[in-house]
């Protein structure tokens, strides 16, 4: 069954340093994949998309992430954070061949930045 | 920019009682989510719905569960006879279409049970 792995339930990053968050998947076939952002006390927001186009995908806020299929991985980042970018930041995965389009979760990670 | 709309933002319920939580999609997406998401665990798939059947239901989605589209707009996930396990946020998302379609989330209602 398809997985989705989020390196690191918790990431701090000063202001204006990189922001790097990680996503792994385990299918052999490349998913869809996806990541959203999820404020305090409010849904989750679609950042960015990959769907077997480029493979380099730009969002909303400045982010973007790279799809590696020979790593199986999804890994969001942003050259310079900024405090806004704190939040709780979700990869999902939905598989192509499935005709509901249920989006599997990763276990999420929350991004602190210090001023 | 069109939203999903969920109501009640917070339910509180005693164990046994039926709740129904309601969305109202983005109004010309054909597919219906409902995920969850228990404190402090990941996000979890519920029920997918389009044409107005279940596409697809998770083994959490049991006979306690039912969804519906009693009309044009809205969208609701019933539990009946609610359980302590079942408090959670619950989410509905609606999209254009499956798989590639990303899908737009509601705010969530938090379900309380007591």
């Amino acid at each position: 069954a398809q997985s989705v792995t989020q390196l690191g339930s918790h990431v701090s990053v000063s202001e204006g340093a990189l922001v790097l968050l990680r996503c792994n998947y385990s299918s052999s076939v490349p998913p869809y994949l996806f990541w959203y952002v999820q404020y305090p006390n409010q849904g989750l927001q679609l950042l960015l998309k990959y769907t077997s186009a480029a493979t380099l995908v730009k969002g909303i806020n400045g982010f973007e992430a790279e799809f590696k299929k020979s790593e199986t991985s999804f890994h969001l980042t942003k050259p310079s954070a900024h405090m806004s970018d704190a939040a709780e930041y979700f990869c999902a995965v939905s598989d192509p061949g499935n005709q509901g389009g249920k989006l599997i979760f990763g276990q999420g990670t929350e991004l602190s930045v210090k001023p | 920019e069109p939203e999903v709309t969920q109501t009640p933002s917070h339910q509180v319920t005693q164990m046994g009682q039926e709740v129904i939580l309601r969305c109202v999609p983005i109004s010309n997406h054909l597919y219906f989510y409902w995920y969850r998401q228990i404190l402090g665990q990941k996000v979890e798939f519920l029920v997918s719905f389009y044409n107005n059947e279940i596409s697809e239901k998770s083994e959490i989605f049991d006979d306690q569960f039912s969804v519906e589209r009693p009309d044009g707009s809205n969208f609701t996930l019933k539990i009946r006879s609610t359980k302590l396990e079942d408090s959670a946020m619950y989410f509905c998302a609606s999209s254009e279409g499956a798989g590639v379609q990303p899908q737009h989330f509601g705010d969530g209602t938090r379900l309380s049970i007591l």
